[in-house]
C-alpha cells in the first residue's frame, strides 16, 4: 500500500520570500503524484500533477514541483509567495496501475504568508 | 459547467440524530468519492461509488455510516445516531474515470457539527 508523508504541519513565510513544502511517498510500484490546495472553508483544488516525462511540473498560481524518484519526493515550491497563497496544501498519490486505485492524501501543510 | 455541489454546507445535529449529506457530481462524471476531514487532520478516504454500486467502502466505519449513489439524483452519505466524534468536514469528489491520471474534482464540503 502507498503512503504519503508531509513532515511540516505548518510553514510560516514572509511575503515575497520563496517557499518549499515537502512531500515524501512510499510505494512498491510507480505512482501518479498530485498537489492540491485548500483555501479556508473551501474544497480542494488541483495545483499540479506528475504523470510521467519531465520531473519538473509547473502548476497554477506560480507553483511548481519536482519529482525525485531516488528520494521518493515530490516537493512543492514557489519562488515568491503572496498573501493570497495562505492556505493548506495536500500532497496525494495514486498507484500507476490499471483499474481502480485509491488516492491517498498526506496530512497537509498549512502555509501562512506573513505580510 | 457547474462543479461538484454539496449540500448543506453546514449541518448541526444533536447527538442521536441522523445526518444526510448530499453530493451532485460534475456533469458527465459517474464516479463519486467521499472523504472525511477531522480537525487538524488530512483527508481520509471513506467510500467510492459508481451509479447504483458501492465499489470500495474500506474507509467507512462499519456502523452508523452508509452511502448510496442512485441511478437518479445525488449521492447520499448518511450517518445515523450521530456522536460528537462525527463532527468534521465531509468532502465529496467526482471524476469521469477512476484510474490513471484523472484528477478528482472536489465539492466545497459539508461541515457537520454534533452538539
Amino acid at each position: 500500500a502507498q503512503s504519503v508523508t508531509q513532515l511540516d504541519s505548518q510553514v510560516p513565510v514572509f511575503e515575497e520570500a520563496p517557499v518549499e513544502l515537502r512531500c515524501n511517498y512510499s510505494s512498491s510500484v510507480s505512482v501518479y503524484l498530485f498537489w492540491y490546495v485548500q483555501y479556508p472553508n473551501q474544497g480542494l483544488q488541483l495545483l499540479l500533477k506528475y504523470l510521467s516525462g519531465s520531473t519538473l511540473v509547473k502548476g497554477i498560481n506560480g507553483f511548481e514541483a519536482e519529482f525525485n524518484k531516488s528520494q521518493t519526493s515530490f516537493h512543492l515550491r514557489k519562488p515568491s509567495v503572496h498573501i493570497s497563497d495562505t492556505a493548506e496544501y495536500f500532497c496525494a498519490v495514486r498507484l500507476l496501475t490499471g483499474g481502480y486505485q485509491k488516492v491517498t492524501f498526506g496530512t497537509g501543510t498549512k502555509l501562512q504568508v506573513i505580510p | 459547467n457547474a462543479g461538484v455541489m454539496q449540500n448543506p454546507r453546514h449541518l448541526v445535529r444533536r447527538r442521536g440524530q441522523e445526518a444526510r449529506l448530499r453530493c451532485s457530481p460534475m456533469k458527465g462524471h459517474s464516479h463519486v468519492y467521499w472523504y472525511r476531514q477531522l480537525p487538524e487532520e488530512g483527508l481520509k478516504f471513506m467510500v467510492y461509488l459508481q451509479k447504483e454500486n458501492i465499489i470500495d467502502e474500506s474507509g467507512m466505519p462499519k456502523e452508523r455510516f452508509s452511502a448510496e449513489f442512485p441511478k437518479e439524483g445525488p449521492s447520499i452519505l448518511r450517518i445515523q445516531q450521530v456522536v460528537r466524534g462525527d463532527s468534521a468536514a465531509y468532502f465529496c469528489a467526482s471524476s469521469p474515470r477512476t484510474s490513471g491520471s484523472d484528477e478528482q474534482f472536489f465539492g466545497p464540503g459539508t461541515r457537520l457539527t454534533v452538539l
